[in-house]
This record gives C-alpha cells, structure tokens and sequence, in this order.
C-alpha cells in the first residue's frame, strides 16, 4: 500500500508568482485535505476535497484554490504569492470525508523571495 | 486562524523519565487526535479520542479525552530517544465540519 506522496519537495518562488503543488492520496483513500504549515506553528486548514468537489474551506483567501482529479490526486494552487506563504505544505489522505484519521504526506517546503 | 492552546511549548527530559502534555480550547470537540512530527516528515496520528471521558492507550503513550469536552492530555512512560519531535493536538468539532484544528505543538528532547 503506497503512502502519501507530495511534489516537489521543495521549491523557491518570488512574489507575484504562481505555484501547483501536488499530491497523490494514498490508495483507497477519496478525501485530500490541505493545510498550511508555518515555522513553529501547527498546521492550518486551507481546504478539502472529497470525490472531485470542494468539502470545507478555511480562512484562507481565494487566491488558495484546489483541485481533486478521478484518481483523487489533488492540487494546491497558490496565484500572486506573497512573502507570508513561504511554509510547508502539508496533504493529508483520509478513506472519507467523515473519517477523522487523516495520513499526512512529507510536504512541500515553498519558500517565497 | 484558530489554533489550540498546547503546553508545555518545550520540554527536556532524561531518558526513562515520563511525560506530560496538554492541550485546551475555548470551543467544544468532538473528536480529540494526537500526532508526532520528525523533522521534514508530515505528522503521524498516534491516538485518536471519540468519547468525553474516555482513556486511551498506543503502547507507552495514553490519551484522555477531557470531560468538559475542551481539553486533552497526552502522557509518555518511560520515555526513549527515539521519542523526540514535535507533538501536535488537534481537535474537530464534527458533524458536516471535517477540518482539524491544531495546537502549535510540544517539542520534546530526550537526553540518553
């Protein structure tokens, strides 16, 4: 059984950019969930995704955007990056929506200039 | 955004020595989660709490899940090296409202 996989590991962008991260849920699994991890804070929720619709949002503005595929691979998309998204990205896979046991990936470490 | 209020912040112990650690929030859960974080990997569930009231255990770890409904502990016996990182609370309050809230974690160091 494959985990939850993340790409790219890490990545550097300047402000005003765009950004996709990526992950792959782990199999059997139909739900992504999001979450912003900032240096020495706990995660924070940006959105999930359940069976390709958005489940849930955040407080986090709409240049946060998302996107589950039929395999329920999932997208993170972030348009005019600002300094303060600079955090690792954290996916977590769960077998459904209603299911609090959530398998968190390695993330993705963004760091903006 | 909301986070829950996790403490201590940081914590060093002698291997052997048990530790103790909560977590409080000013709004109710319904669900209670622990995880642990090692440097450049994402969390790991160690014990989830469905129950006001109710007592779990992972092997040396053991979880309750407070009365009140707003707080936690988590407890390690005999602590080892290998149990250093960062430790997270997390709550969701249920129902349609699938999100986690997170604390801001507990870093422990164990001294061999």
């Amino acid at each position: 059984e494959t985990g939850v996989t993340q790409s790219p590991t890490h990545l550097i962008k300047t402000r005003g950019q765009q950004v996709t991260l990526r992950c792959s849920s782990q199999s059997g699994h139909n739900t992504v969930s999001w979450y912003q991890q900032a240096l020495g804070q706990g995660p924070q929720f940006i959105f999930q995704y359940y069976r390709e619709e958005e489940n849930g949002r955040g407080n986090f503005p709409p240049r946060f955007s998302g996107l589950q595929f039929p395999n329920y691979s999932s997208e993170l998309n972030v348009n005019a990056l600002e300094l303060d998204d600079s955090a690792l990205y954290l996916c977590a896979s769960s077998y459904d929506r209603g299911t609090d046991t959530q398998y968190f990936g390695p993330g993705t470490r963004l760091t903006v200039l | 955004g909301q986070q829950l209020n996790q403490s201590p912040q940081s914590m060093f112990i002698q291997e052997g020595e048990d530790v103790s650690m909560n977590c409080t929030s000013s709004s109710i859960f319904n669900t209670w989660l622990w995880y642990k974080q090692d440097p450049g990997e994402g969390p790991v569930l160690l014990i989830a709490l469905y129950k006001a009231g109710e007592l779990t255990s992972n092997g040396r770890l053991t979880a309750q899940f407070g009365i009140t409904r707003k707080d936690s502990f988590l407890n390690i016996s005999a602590s080892i090296p290998s149990d250093v990182g960062i430790y997270f609370c997390a709550g969701r309050s249920g129902g349609s409202n699938y999100k986690l809230t997170f604390g801001k974690g507990t870093l422990l160091t164990v001294n061999p």
